[in-house]
C-alpha cells in the first residue's frame, strides 16, 4: 500500500526554525514530482512548495520564498522541508503531497498532515 | 496569480439533494482544474482531475464540468457519506492555487 507519513510538526518560537520529513513507501519515490501544502487551523488549503522528480526545479509560495527550503532524497524515498524565521502565521497542519501524474499538477496522494505550532 | 474563487462558501442540503458548486479562476486555465473532498481531521482526496476526469472509485453521482474560467462539481444526489468540504485548485501553473472551500451541510 502506498503511504506518505510526515514527521517533524512541533510547537516552536517565532524566529525559529523546524525541519519536517515525509517517508515514502509502496510507491516509486523517484518518478514523482512532490509538494508541501498547509492548512491553518480552520482555513482552507494553500500551497507551500514543489520538487521536480529529479530535484532540479522548485517553487515557493510568495509567502515562504526566502525562509523555507524543499529537499528530496530519492535514494531514502524522503521529502524535506526546511522551515526558517517562521511566523505565528506559519501555524498549519503541513501536508506532503504527490501529484497524480507525472507532469501534472494535481495532488493524487497526501500524508496525515504534522501540526506545525509557531508560538512564544 | 490566478486567483480561485468558490461560491458559495457553505450549502445546507438534504440526502438526496442535486449539489452544484462553481469555481472560477481570474485567468483562463483551460481544463486544468481538480476537485477535492476533505473531511474534518483528514487529508483532502482528490475526486476529480481534468476539470471532469472522475477519479478511479469515486462515486459516479460526483460530475465535474467546464474549462476556461468557470467550473462547476455536482453531486447529483447527496449522500451522508459526501457531507465535507470540497475545494477547487488551478493545476495550470505555479504558484498552485486553491479555492477558498465549499462546506457542504446537512438540513
Amino acid at each position: 500500500e502506498v503511504h506518505l507519513v510526515e514527521s517533524g510538526g512541533d510547537l516552536v518560537q517565532p524566529g525559529g526554525s523546524l525541519r519536517l520529513s515525509c517517508a515514502a513507501s509502496g510507491l516509486t519515490f523517484s518518478s514523482y514530482e512532490m509538494n508541501w501544502v498547509r492548512q491553518a487551523p480552520g482555513k482552507g488549503l494553500e500551497w507551500v512548495s514543489y520538487i521536480s522528480s529529479s530535484g532540479s526545479v522548485i517553487y515557493y509560495a510568495d509567502s515562504v520564498k526566502g525562509r523555507f527550503t524543499i529537499s528530496r532524497d530519492n535514494a531514502k524515498n524522503s521529502l524535506y522541508l526546511q522551515m526558517n524565521s517562521l511566523r505565528a502565521e506559519d501555524t498549519a497542519v503541513y501536508y506532503c503531497a504527490r501529484v497524480a501524474r507525472g507532469g501534472y499538477y494535481e495532488i493524487g496522494l497526501w500524508g496525515q498532515g504534522t501540526l506545525v505550532t509557531v508560538s512564544s | 496569480d490566478i486567483q480561485m474563487t468558490q461560491s458559495p462558501s457553505s450549502v445546507s442540503a438534504s440526502v438526496g439533494d442535486r449539489v452544484t458548486i462553481t469555481c472560477r479562476a481570474s485567468q483562463g486555465i483551460s481544463s486544468w482544474l481538480a476537485w477535492y473532498q476533505q473531511k474534518p481531521g483528514k487529508a483532502p482526496k482528490l475526486l476529480i482531475s481534468d476539470a471532469s476526469n472522475l477519479q478511479s472509485g469515486v462515486p459516479s453521482r460526483f460530475s465535474g464540468s467546464g474549462s476556461g474560467t468557470e467550473f462547476t462539481l455536482t453531486i447529483s444526489s447527496l449522500q451522508p457519506e459526501d457531507f465535507a468540504t470540497y475545494y477547487c485548485q488551478q493545476a495550470n501553473s505555479f504558484p498552485l492555487t486553491f479555492g477558498g472551500g465549499t462546506k457542504v451541510e446537512i438540513k
